[in-house]
């Protein structure tokens, strides 16, 4: 039962341009979503978040868009620079900001070009 | 300030063996949860515990896993008789209170069954 789906494995983006991870979810539980950053034998690092009540919020380079009705997830990262090169992970709970159970995607890898 | 120490960082156990996994969460946070990532997958949860607490452990096998956090100490997370599927990175994150936005991941331990 995958109620989360980052449907691209991987994205490939030139420095200084737009990067679009994307999220589809299906449990209309969840009502707070956000964005982890992963380098290869770190922990993830917490990047965004956004509550369902919001469908943008904006953190320097870093944009998270919520669309509700279609339970859709987005980041955007403006400019993309080689350090953001990671792996992506959207993650979801149905407690608000509380509880601890965070239900992740699949993960995304992003490599940035120089 | 530290950040939240995991340990051992690799972990080899043989089939049948235990294992011990430990988790020191940063100064003053009282609050541990548990997370696996299986190879080409996204972080799974596993378990919640505060101080001396079990607060939810839904996400735990029914048997050969168990997860503490005493009143001092670190917390650990033991998964006995272990088998070839159990190979995995483990992850645990703390936070001060029941917050996902204050929580902070540790390293992980990749624990690999031969």
């Amino acid at each position: 039962d995958q109620q989360v789906k980052q449907n691209s494995p991987s994205l490939s983006v030139q420095e200084g341009r737009i990067s679009i991870l994307n999220c589809d979810y299906t449990n209309s539980m969840f009502d707070y979503f956000l964005w982890y950053k992963k380098y290869p034998a770190e922990g993830p690092t917490f990047l965004i978040s956004i509550s369902s009540i919001k469908d943008k919020n904006e953190d320097g380079r870093f944009t998270v868009f919520l669309n509700k009705s279609a339970k859709h997830l987005s980041l955007h990262i403006v400019p993309s620079q080689p350090g953001d090169s990671a792996v992506y992970f959207c993650a979801f709970n149905a407690g608000g900001t509380s509880y601890g159970k965070l239900t992740f995607g699949q993960g995304t890898i992003l490599t940035v070009h120089p | 300030n530290a950040g939240v120490m995991q340990n051992p960082r690799h972990l080899v156990r043989r089939r049948g063996q235990e294992a011990r996994l430990r988790c020191s969460p940063m100064k003053g946070h009282s609050h541990v949860y548990w997370y696996r990532q299986l190879p080409e997958e996204g972080l799974k949860f596993m378990v919640y515990l505060q101080k001396e607490n079990i607060i939810d452990e839904s996400g735990m096998p029914k048997e050969r896993f168990s997860a503490e956090f005493p009143k001092e100490g670190p917390s650990i997370l033991r998964i006995q008789q272990v088998v070839r599927g159990d190979s995995a990175a483990y992850f645990c994150a703390s936070s001060p209170y029941d917050s996902w936005t204050e929580a902070f991941f540790g390293q992980g331990t990749r624990l690999t069954v031969v």
